[in-house]
Order: structure tokens, then sequence, then C-alpha cells
């Protein structure tokens, strides 16, 4: 059954330093989304990205985010200067068609546990 | 500010019996709806989803959803030890899909 992966599984960084999350959606998907999990907390959205653009972003997802497409099956989220906040894990999510209205599922990859020292 | 609440347990049940995890929304023109199960440490794993009012059966669980009330519901028949998890309620609301998520209800059946 296809699947989302994700890589790395745990990534350990100094605040202020860059971390690249990386995501293979699964292949016939058109849509892509991050979220984020605080330990404890809820799933929370952070972007949704759809032919080659950014769809909607939330609030917490300001100027020190970015996100890519940079060939045609890897979706990466850049953290630019990484704060002690953004210690959490990182989910990866692809749907179909990603359209309101319209009966769709997303699924989720197994996270990326980043760590923010 | 859209929301989606849930009870946050421990709902404990013994093995065997029904489990029932409720729900509510904010967005009255919310339009799909989702049951996710996570296990300590993983990733939200997707259960049911539902889009019209009344029930939708797949197996062990029941997914209920009354829009006037803007209540969703999951029952699990024949709750199993590895049933044990954190179930989440999950919302779309129009425009892109963006899940809300509501906190997630620890469920822990016993044998």
């Amino acid at each position: 059954e296809p699947e989302v992966t994700q890589t790395p599984s745990h990534q350990v960084t100094q605040m202020g330093q860059e971390v690249i999350l990386r995501c293979v959606p699964i292949s016939n998907h058109l849509y892509f989304y991050w979220y984020r999990q605080i330990l404890g907390q809820k799933v929370e959205f952070l972007v949704s990205f759809y032919n080659n653009e950014i769809s909607e972003k939330s609030e917490i997802f300001d100027d020190q985010f970015s996100v890519e497409r940079p060939d045609g099956s890897n979706f990466t989220l850049k953290i630019r200067s990484t704060k002690l906040e953004d210690s959490a894990m990182y989910f990866c999510a692809s749907s179909e068609q990603g359209l309101a209205g319209i009966k769709d599922t997303q699924y989720f990859g197994p996270g990326t546990r980043l760590t923010v020292l | 500010q859209k929301e989606v609440e849930q009870n946050s347990g421990p709902l404990s049940v013994p093995e065997g019996a029904i489990a029932s995890l409720n729900c509510t929304y904010s967005d009255r023109v919310s339009q799909s709806f989702f049951w996710y199960r996570q296990y300590s440490g993983k990733s939200p794993e997707l259960i049911m989803s539902i889009y019209s009012n009344g029930d939708k059966e797949d197996g062990r669980f029941t997914a209920q959803l009354n829009k006037a009330s803007q209540y969703v519901s999951l029952l699990i028949r024949d709750s199993q030890p590895s049933d044990s998890a954190t179930y989440l309620c999950a919302v779309i609301s129009g425009g892109y899909n963006k899940l809300i998520f509501g906190a997630g209800t620890r469920l822990a059946v016993h044998p």
C-alpha cells in the first residue's frame, strides 16, 4: 500500500541552526501538508501546498518557515533559524485532490521528531 | 476561531465492551469529518471519514454525524487492548483541506 515517508525520523539541532525536514508524498497525490504536534498538545496545521504554491498557511508558519517541492517526489519544510519552541513532531501529509467539498482523505507520514537544544 | 472539542479522558473500558468517543465542533459549515487513531509517539492513522448525517459502519467502528447538533461520535464495538490509543477527531471547514484537530481522547481497554 502506498504511504507517505519522512526523513529523518529524529533531528537534533542547536538553536539558531537551519533544518530541512523531508517528505515523499504518495505518488499520485496533488496536495501536500505539514502539521506539527508539540508534546502533549494538539496536532496543528502549518501549511498546505498545491501546484508549486502555498495554498494556505497558519499563523504559526511565519517567515522562518518555508516549503518547497524541489523535484517530482520530495516535499520539504525548512526552518531557517530554529527556536527552542520549534521542538515538536512534524508530520507531512498528502491527499489526492485537496478541494473542500470533495471527499478526500489526508494520509500522514510517520513524522520527524525535531529537538532544538 | 474554529474549534474541535473532545473529552481528554482517559476513557477506560473492559475488553469486549463498546467504547464511545465524542466530539463537537464550532464551525457550522464544516463539511468533512474524520477520526484518526494515534499511538504514543506515532503519526495519526485514519480510521473513518464521514460526510453525511447519520451512521457509517466499518467493521467494529461506527461513526455518527449530527450536523444540526455539530456533533460527531465514534463507537468501537468489541474493544480490544490493541485499541488502546488516543483518538483524534478532525474537521475540515471549507477552503482548502486544512484539518482542524481536537486534542484527542485517550482510550484504555483493559483485559
